[in-house]
């Protein structure tokens, strides 16, 4: 079963906006991760925090994790049109095997 | 070379028919993984592989057969599958299973059996 949950389900947004999506998870974790799959395809990995951070950044993305709370959010500043994809949060409790959360469509509109 | 490659792209086949899907990555990475996703819904893991045996499956019908001939090929077979396997079936690997590591995705085959 899925342990993650994410809000919204879906966002649209204007081109330049910032889009923040939120992650829920149940159990302990040894990572969470962020995805992006763009049209039902590959999933490309965008970031991960260590259960012991808090927040990292990497260029327009930023992540946060509450491990208190069991949740993170995924940050994205200066939306382009490119970024419209579905974004996945993956929590990893034993190497790379992953439970994926249920997803949220981002559309970014020219 | 940071790819997974997948063969084929799409598959359509029939409820008798015996089918294999291939997955290879020449990163050196001792774990791979298959996943199953349906339309509108995230990944669900199937298999895991760390260095070359079968490590977890998640309760997964005897009809799907993974095997892993070397440290680079990653195969599912398929037999008297049903039309709800229909489905995007993707194939992940990760440096190794038990640290902090991403995993790298292949583009995945579009599975219809008919």
């Amino acid at each position: 079963s899925q342990q993650g949950e994410e809000d919204p389900q879906a966002l649209s947004i204007q081109e330049g906006e910032n889009a923040t999506m939120n992650c829920s998870y149940k159990t302990s974790i040894n990572n969470l991760q962020w995805y992006r799959q763009n049209s039902g395809r590959g999933l490309v990995h965008l970031i991960l925090i260590r259960s012991n951070e808090r927040e990292k950044h990497s260029g327009r993305l930023r992540v946060t994790l509450d491990t208190s709370k069991k949740s993170s959010s995924l940050l994205i500043t200066a939306s382009r049109a490119a970024d419209t994809a579905s974004y996945f949060c993956a929590t990893a409790r034993s190497g790379s095997r992953l439970t994926f959360g249920e997803g949220t469509q981002l559309t970014v509109n020219p | 070379d940071t790819e997974v490659t997948q063969t084929p792209k799409h598959l359509v086949m029939g409820m008798t028919n015996k089918k294999s899907l291939k997955c290879e990555q020449h990163m050196g990475h001792r774990a791979m993984y298959w996943y199953k996703q349906k339309a509108k819904k995230p990944p669900e893991l199937m298999f895991v592989y760390s260095y070359e045996k079968l490590s977890i499956n998640e309760s997964v019908p005897s009809r799907f057969s993974p095997e892993c001939p070397n440290s680079s090929l990653l195969n599912l077979h398929l037999h008297a599958l049903q039309p709800e396997d229909s489905a995007l079936y993707l194939c992940a690997s990760s440096p190794l299973s038990g640290v902090n590591t991403e995993a790298f995705f292949g583009q995945g085959t579009r599975l219809t059996v008919v």
